[in-house]
């Protein structure tokens, strides 16, 4: 039982350039969303989930995208990266709306 | 707008000693989670409490909802209980979908 799983953990990326975030979790949790965390700050809520094919925006959802094909997956794409997305991304993962959410070890972008 | 409000932001204590962090916010919860950010960046789910009082070991936690505070008490503290932590709420606007909004947090250094 892996838990929460993001990869990459580390990536460096060009302006401009496109990517996507990986999260996978193998708990069954109907519910999962994306947050960014940028130094000093607590997380920011991008976009969240409550099944497959279920999507909605954030507090902060401006260039990024979602879907959500299946229960397990929920990858996060950064569509042309700028400076201003340079943070800390965490995905998370719940049984319900009223469970505790459960956090992968997060994804560390650099975009210069 | 919704606030949610965490103090002190600094804590010092020296290994053993007992301490009690406050979360404040702004309008009625549906969802109430505690979080433990550790130094290499994990964070880790200590409570899941919109109301009433938990304990697991040497933390509890207590969630007066009326009166809009949550309460985590940390015991004899050890230097593994350092890092940051994290208050984080879903705002009661009908059903919770989980859309956690975090406070700044406070960063604990417990001394040996």
């Amino acid at each position: 039982n892996a838990g929460v799983t993001q990869t990459p953990k580390f990536q460096v990326l060009k302006t401009g350039q496109s990517m996507t975030l990986q999260c996978a979790q193998d708990m069954n949790h109907e519910y999962m969303s994306w947050y960014r965390q940028d130094p000093g700050m607590g997380l920011r809520l991008i976009h969240y989930s409550v099944g497959a094919g279920i999507t909605d925006q954030g507090e902060v959802p401006n260039g990024y995208n979602v879907s959500r094909s299946t229960t397990e997956d929920f990858p996060l794409r950064l569509l042309s990266a700028a400076p201003s997305q340079t943070s800390v991304y965490f995905c998370a993962s719940s049984y319900s709306g009223y469970q505790p959410q459960h956090f992968g070890d997060g994804t560390r972008l650099s975009i210069l | 707008g919704i606030q949610v409000e965490q103090s002190p932001p600094d804590l010092i204590l020296q290994e053993g000693a007992n301490s009690t962090l406050r979360c404040n916010f702004s309008d009625s919860v549906n969802n109430l989670q505690w979080f433990h950010q550790n130094p290499w960046g994990q964070l880790i789910n200590l409570f899941y409490i919109p109301s009433g009082t938990k304990q697991n070991g040497r933390l509890s936690a207590t969630t007066v909802a009326t009166e809009r505070y949550s309460l985590l008490y940390i015991s004899s503290s050890q230097t593994t209980d350092s890092g940051v932590y994290f208050c984080a709420i879903d705002f009661d606007g009908g059903t919770s979908y989980g859309k956690l909004t975090f406070g700044q947090g406070t960063i604990l250094t417990v001394h040996p």
